[in-house]
Protein backbone atom coordinates (compact mmCIF):
# COMPACT_ATOMS: atom_id res chain seq x y z
CA UNK A 1 0.00 0.00 0.00
CA UNK A 2 2.01 2.94 -1.43
CA UNK A 3 -0.36 5.70 -0.69
CA UNK A 4 -0.31 8.69 -2.45
CA UNK A 5 2.64 9.31 -4.81
CA UNK A 6 3.70 11.52 -7.09
CA UNK A 7 6.28 12.14 -10.05
CA UNK A 8 8.11 13.77 -10.68
CA UNK A 9 10.04 14.66 -7.49
CA UNK A 10 11.34 17.60 -8.75
CA UNK A 11 11.35 19.34 -12.05
CA UNK A 12 13.06 22.67 -13.83
CA UNK A 13 11.25 23.73 -16.93
CA UNK A 14 11.92 27.02 -19.14
CA UNK A 15 9.30 29.87 -19.08
CA UNK A 16 6.69 28.71 -21.63
CA UNK A 17 7.65 24.85 -21.65
CA UNK A 18 4.45 22.28 -20.95
CA UNK A 19 4.52 19.54 -18.60
CA UNK A 20 2.67 17.41 -16.53
CA UNK A 21 1.81 16.07 -13.10
CA UNK A 22 0.98 12.45 -11.92
CA UNK A 23 -0.59 11.67 -9.07
CA UNK A 24 -1.98 8.36 -8.21
CA UNK A 25 -3.59 6.60 -4.82
CA UNK A 26 -4.11 3.16 -3.86
CA UNK A 27 -6.63 3.67 -1.12
CA UNK A 28 -9.53 3.56 -3.19
CA UNK A 29 -10.67 7.13 -2.65
CA UNK A 30 -13.00 9.14 -3.95
CA UNK A 31 -11.71 12.36 -3.52
CA UNK A 32 -8.68 13.98 -5.22
CA UNK A 33 -6.95 17.43 -5.11
CA UNK A 34 -4.08 19.69 -6.15
CA UNK A 35 -2.15 22.14 -4.03
CA UNK A 36 0.48 24.43 -3.98
CA UNK A 37 2.30 25.53 -1.48
CA UNK A 38 4.68 28.80 -1.19
CA UNK A 39 6.38 30.64 1.43
CA UNK A 40 4.45 32.24 3.70
CA UNK A 41 0.72 31.72 1.75
CA UNK A 42 -0.15 27.97 2.99
CA UNK A 43 -1.52 25.57 0.98
CA UNK A 44 -3.58 26.84 -1.70
CA UNK A 45 -6.39 24.48 -3.38
CA UNK A 46 -5.82 24.38 -7.55
CA UNK A 47 -8.52 22.55 -8.62
CA UNK A 48 -10.20 19.16 -6.95
CA UNK A 49 -12.32 16.09 -8.31
CA UNK A 50 -14.50 14.96 -5.63
CA UNK A 51 -15.42 11.95 -7.45
CA UNK A 52 -14.50 10.19 -10.56
CA UNK A 53 -15.31 12.09 -13.75
CA UNK A 54 -15.95 15.62 -12.21
CA UNK A 55 -13.35 17.99 -11.70
CA UNK A 56 -13.95 21.91 -9.92
CA UNK A 57 -11.51 24.96 -9.80
CA UNK A 58 -10.36 25.42 -6.57
CA UNK A 59 -8.84 29.22 -5.57
CA UNK A 60 -5.87 29.21 -8.06
CA UNK A 61 -6.80 27.08 -10.99
CA UNK A 62 -5.52 30.13 -13.64
CA UNK A 63 -2.83 28.28 -15.72
CA UNK A 64 -3.61 25.09 -14.73
CA UNK A 65 -5.73 22.09 -16.05
CA UNK A 66 -6.85 18.84 -14.69
CA UNK A 67 -7.72 15.44 -16.17
CA UNK A 68 -9.50 12.71 -13.59
CA UNK A 69 -8.30 9.62 -15.57
CA UNK A 70 -10.04 7.12 -13.27
CA UNK A 71 -10.40 6.76 -9.83
CA UNK A 72 -6.92 6.23 -9.08
CA UNK A 73 -5.22 8.62 -10.89
CA UNK A 74 -5.54 12.64 -11.41
CA UNK A 75 -2.59 14.83 -13.12
CA UNK A 76 -2.37 18.51 -13.59
CA UNK A 77 -0.73 19.96 -16.62
CA UNK A 78 0.31 23.11 -16.56
CA UNK A 79 0.33 24.66 -20.53
CA UNK A 80 2.56 27.42 -20.79
CA UNK A 81 4.72 27.54 -17.46
CA UNK A 82 5.71 30.66 -15.81
CA UNK A 83 7.81 31.74 -13.15
CA UNK A 84 5.13 32.49 -10.88
CA UNK A 85 3.87 29.01 -10.90
CA UNK A 86 7.32 27.88 -9.25
CA UNK A 87 6.51 26.45 -5.98
CA UNK A 88 6.15 23.00 -4.35
CA UNK A 89 2.78 20.97 -5.49
CA UNK A 90 1.36 18.14 -3.45
CA UNK A 91 -1.65 15.99 -4.15
CA UNK A 92 -3.90 14.73 -1.73
CA UNK A 93 -7.08 12.56 -1.33
CA UNK A 94 -9.69 11.62 1.25
CA UNK A 95 -12.88 9.19 0.68
CA UNK A 96 -15.04 12.26 0.37
CA UNK A 97 -17.85 13.09 2.62
CA UNK A 98 -17.77 15.09 5.94
CA UNK A 99 -15.07 15.15 8.56
CA UNK A 100 -12.48 13.15 5.79
CA UNK A 101 -8.97 13.22 6.56
CA UNK A 102 -6.61 14.22 3.38
CA UNK A 103 -3.48 12.04 3.04
CA UNK A 104 -0.70 13.78 1.13
CA UNK A 105 1.54 12.50 -1.66
CA UNK A 106 5.43 13.44 -1.12
CA UNK A 107 4.96 16.73 -3.46
CA UNK A 108 6.95 17.68 -6.44
CA UNK A 109 9.21 20.84 -6.70
CA UNK A 110 8.86 23.11 -9.63
CA UNK A 111 11.62 25.64 -10.99
CA UNK A 112 10.28 27.69 -13.79
CA UNK A 113 13.14 29.96 -14.77
CA UNK B 1 -14.41 33.92 2.30
CA UNK B 2 -13.85 31.54 5.04
CA UNK B 3 -11.11 31.93 6.55
CA UNK B 4 -8.22 29.99 9.28
CA UNK B 5 -6.07 32.37 11.10
CA UNK B 6 -3.10 30.82 12.79
CA UNK B 7 0.00 32.87 14.75
CA UNK B 8 2.92 32.42 11.78
CA UNK B 9 5.48 32.03 14.85
CA UNK B 10 8.08 30.91 15.46
CA UNK B 11 7.22 29.15 18.81
CA UNK B 12 9.92 28.74 20.73
CA UNK B 13 9.44 26.19 23.95
CA UNK B 14 11.94 24.36 25.90
CA UNK B 15 12.17 20.25 25.44
CA UNK B 16 9.84 18.99 28.40
CA UNK B 17 7.68 21.80 28.43
CA UNK B 18 3.81 22.32 26.87
CA UNK B 19 3.32 23.64 23.64
CA UNK B 20 0.59 25.25 22.76
CA UNK B 21 -1.01 26.06 19.35
CA UNK B 22 -3.89 27.69 18.49
CA UNK B 23 -6.51 28.42 15.66
CA UNK B 24 -8.91 30.59 15.27
CA UNK B 25 -11.89 29.99 11.99
CA UNK B 26 -14.88 32.27 10.56
CA UNK B 27 -17.32 29.87 9.43
CA UNK B 28 -19.92 29.13 12.08
CA UNK B 29 -21.05 25.78 10.02
CA UNK B 30 -17.83 24.22 10.70
CA UNK B 31 -17.78 20.51 11.30
CA UNK B 32 -14.46 19.09 11.08
CA UNK B 33 -11.11 20.31 12.21
CA UNK B 34 -8.11 18.72 11.80
CA UNK B 35 -4.20 19.53 13.00
CA UNK B 36 -1.49 18.73 10.13
CA UNK B 37 2.19 18.17 11.20
CA UNK B 38 4.52 19.30 8.06
CA UNK B 39 8.47 18.93 8.46
CA UNK B 40 10.96 21.28 6.27
CA UNK B 41 10.39 19.44 3.24
CA UNK B 42 7.91 16.95 3.76
CA UNK B 43 4.57 16.87 3.35
CA UNK B 44 1.80 16.98 5.80
CA UNK B 45 0.28 14.39 8.10
CA UNK B 46 -2.19 14.24 10.25
CA UNK B 47 -1.79 14.57 14.13
CA UNK B 48 -5.52 14.82 15.14
CA UNK B 49 -9.08 15.46 14.22
CA UNK B 50 -11.84 16.59 16.27
CA UNK B 51 -15.34 16.86 15.69
CA UNK B 52 -17.35 17.68 19.14
CA UNK B 53 -16.68 20.58 21.87
CA UNK B 54 -14.25 20.05 24.17
CA UNK B 55 -10.91 17.64 24.64
CA UNK B 56 -9.90 14.67 22.52
CA UNK B 57 -5.97 13.12 23.76
CA UNK B 58 -4.12 11.03 21.82
CA UNK B 59 -0.59 10.15 23.27
CA UNK B 60 0.68 13.69 24.23
CA UNK B 61 -1.39 15.55 21.97
CA UNK B 62 -3.98 17.23 22.94
CA UNK B 63 -7.02 18.80 20.63
CA UNK B 64 -9.57 21.60 22.27
CA UNK B 65 -12.61 22.96 20.68
CA UNK B 66 -14.61 25.78 21.41
CA UNK B 67 -17.72 26.28 18.84
CA UNK B 68 -19.37 29.21 19.91
CA UNK B 69 -15.68 30.91 20.79
CA UNK B 70 -14.47 29.49 17.38
CA UNK B 71 -10.70 28.34 17.98
CA UNK B 72 -9.36 24.96 18.14
CA UNK B 73 -6.29 24.36 19.53
CA UNK B 74 -3.07 21.51 19.60
CA UNK B 75 -1.52 21.08 23.13
CA UNK B 76 2.04 18.85 23.19
CA UNK B 77 2.80 17.88 26.44
CA UNK B 78 6.58 16.65 26.97
CA UNK B 79 7.57 18.61 23.93
CA UNK B 80 10.78 16.89 22.07
CA UNK B 81 13.13 18.46 19.29
CA UNK B 82 11.37 16.28 17.17
CA UNK B 83 8.41 17.37 17.41
CA UNK B 84 9.71 20.94 15.64
CA UNK B 85 7.58 21.24 12.77
CA UNK B 86 5.22 23.52 11.17
CA UNK B 87 1.80 22.63 12.08
CA UNK B 88 -1.21 23.35 9.89
CA UNK B 89 -4.67 24.09 11.27
CA UNK B 90 -7.37 22.78 8.77
CA UNK B 91 -11.34 23.42 8.81
CA UNK B 92 -14.36 22.11 6.95
CA UNK B 93 -17.59 22.99 6.71
CA UNK B 94 -20.45 20.22 6.97
CA UNK B 95 -21.19 18.73 3.29
CA UNK B 96 -18.01 20.56 1.82
CA UNK B 97 -15.57 18.66 -0.25
CA UNK B 98 -12.78 21.05 0.08
CA UNK B 99 -11.13 22.10 3.76
CA UNK B 100 -9.93 25.02 4.32
CA UNK B 101 -6.08 25.50 5.58
CA UNK B 102 -4.12 27.87 7.59
CA UNK B 103 -1.04 29.28 7.25
CA UNK B 104 0.56 27.32 9.77
CA UNK B 105 2.49 27.78 12.84
CA UNK B 106 6.16 26.71 13.09
CA UNK B 107 7.42 25.30 16.02
CA UNK B 108 11.08 25.19 18.09
CA UNK B 109 11.52 22.66 20.70
CA UNK B 110 15.08 23.20 21.92
CA UNK B 111 16.97 21.21 23.91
Amino acid sequence: NAGVTQTPKFQVLKTGQSMTLQCAQDMNHNSMYWYRQDPGMGLRLIYYSASEGTTDKGEVPNGYNVSRLNKREFSLRLESAAPSQTSVYFCASTTGGDGETQYFGPGTRLLVL
Amino acid sequence: QKEVEQNSGPLSVPEGAIASLNCTYSDRGSQSFFWYRQYSGKSPELIMFIYSNGDKEDGRFTAQLNKASQYVSLLIRDSQPSDSATYLCAVKSGGSYIPTFGRGTSLIVHP
